[in-house]
This record gives C-alpha cells, structure tokens and sequence, in this order.
C-alpha cells in the first residue's frame, strides 16, 4: 500500500513567519488531503489537493502528483497555528493512509 | 455546510464492557469509514463501509470489531469485551461515491474512548 512520510517532524517559529511543511507519497494517489488537528483532538480539513494548487487565506497548498509530493504553506504565523499538521493520501477511493505529523509550535 | 457529527465526545468504560459510537456521516454520502488514534500516534484505519457491507478493513479491525448501519442516517463501531488499549480517538468519515469529481473524505469530531 501507499506510504506517506511528512517532514519535519517538529517545527518552531516565531510569530509572524512563514514555514513549508512537506509530505511525501509512494505511489500515485486520487485524494491527498492535509488535516489540523487542534488542541481538542479535533481533525480540521485544510485541503483537499490531489493535483494542483489551492489557497485559504494564509495557507496554501501545492501537490505535483508527477513527483509524488505535497506542500502545505503557512505564510505570517499566528500561536493559533500551533498543533498537529497530517497530511493522508489514498488510491481511488480507499482507506486514507495518514503520515505521522508536523508538531508546530509558533511562539509570541 | 453540512458536517458529520459523533456522539459521544467522550466516553469512559470499564475494561470487559461494550461500548457503541456512534455517527451520522453528511446525508447524501454514501462510503463510510472509522478511523483510531491512539494518543500522541498517527491516525489509523479501521474499516470502510458501502452498500451495507463491509469494503475494506485493516489487521486492526479483528472479531472484536464490528460496524453497522442501522437505519438511514447512523453508522455505528462497536467494541465488544473493551481493553485497555482500545483507549484512543475514534473519528468516523463519510465521503460522496465517484461520480468524476472528488474522493475527499469528511471527518467528524472524534470520540475519544478511555477504557479504565
């Protein structure tokens, strides 16, 4: 099955800077999708992005499916921003394979 | 916007018992899946569910397992005979069938289940 590995494990920022979180996929996928999980455990949908790029706000993502990769940016960093970022990939409609996870900490 | 919701958020059971989570996935999804954290782990995958049936399940979902649809709008894990391990963050997913246009999967808020 497809395996994703998400780097860095572990960032720390100072407020107001921008970070590039990576994940990376085995094999050619149908859905990627990047997920905040919040203080209370709760998974938050950021993006659905198997190809292309999108933005929201501050964030925006890029996946080159071609090279088996994805990119979340946070640009202008806020302490809000702190937690869990899981990027989980899948092959046409099955069970979403989750990477272990950035932890940032942004700082004020 | 339409959101999939769990109940409980929280619940606390005595190792050996039976717990049911509960879930009503977005109404006109049809594909239904449950996933588990452990704390401090990545998410993993239980099972998936479609057309009444089980689709596709991982080496963790074994015969203390099992999941249903018991009407229109609830899909439900079971956990028979509980142990200290089962102990992590249930989340239950829906997602539209393929119709062309998406595969995303939308997640609700988790139950999180301490066995004591």
């Amino acid at each position: 099955g497809i395996q994703v590995e998400q780097s860095p494990p572990d960032l720390i920022l100072q407020e107001g800077a921008n970070s590039t979180l990576r994940c990376n996929f085995s094999d050619s996928v149908n859905n990627l999708q990047w997920f905040h999980q919040n203080p209370w455990g709760q998974l938050i949908n950021l993006f659905y992005i198997p190809s292309g790029t999108k933005q929201n706000g501050r964030l925006s993502a890029t996946t080159v499916a071609t090279e088996r990769y994805s990119l979340l940016y946070i640009s202008s960093s806020q302490t809000t921003d702190s937690g869990v970022y899981f990027c989980a990939a899948s092959q046409a409609g099955t069970a979403l394979i989750f990477g272990k996870g950035t932890t940032l900490s942004v700082s004020s | 916007e339409p959101e999939v919701t769990q109940t409980p958020s929280h619940q606390v059971t005595q190792m050996g018992q039976e717990v049911i989570l509960r879930c009503v996935p977005i109404s006109n999804h049809l594909y239904f899946y449950w996933y588990r954290q452990i704390l401090g782990q990545k998410v993993e995958f239980l099972v998936s569910f479609y057309n009444n049936e089980i689709s596709e399940k991982s080496e963790i979902f074994d015969d203390q397992f099992s999941v249903e649809r018991p009407d229109g709008s609830n899909f439900t894990l079971k956990i028979r005979s509980t142990k200290l391990e089962d102990s992590a963050m249930y989340f239950c997913a829906s997602r539209l069938p393929r119709d062309g246009k998406t595969y995303e999967q939308y997640f609700g808020p988790g139950t999180r289940l301490t066995v004591t």
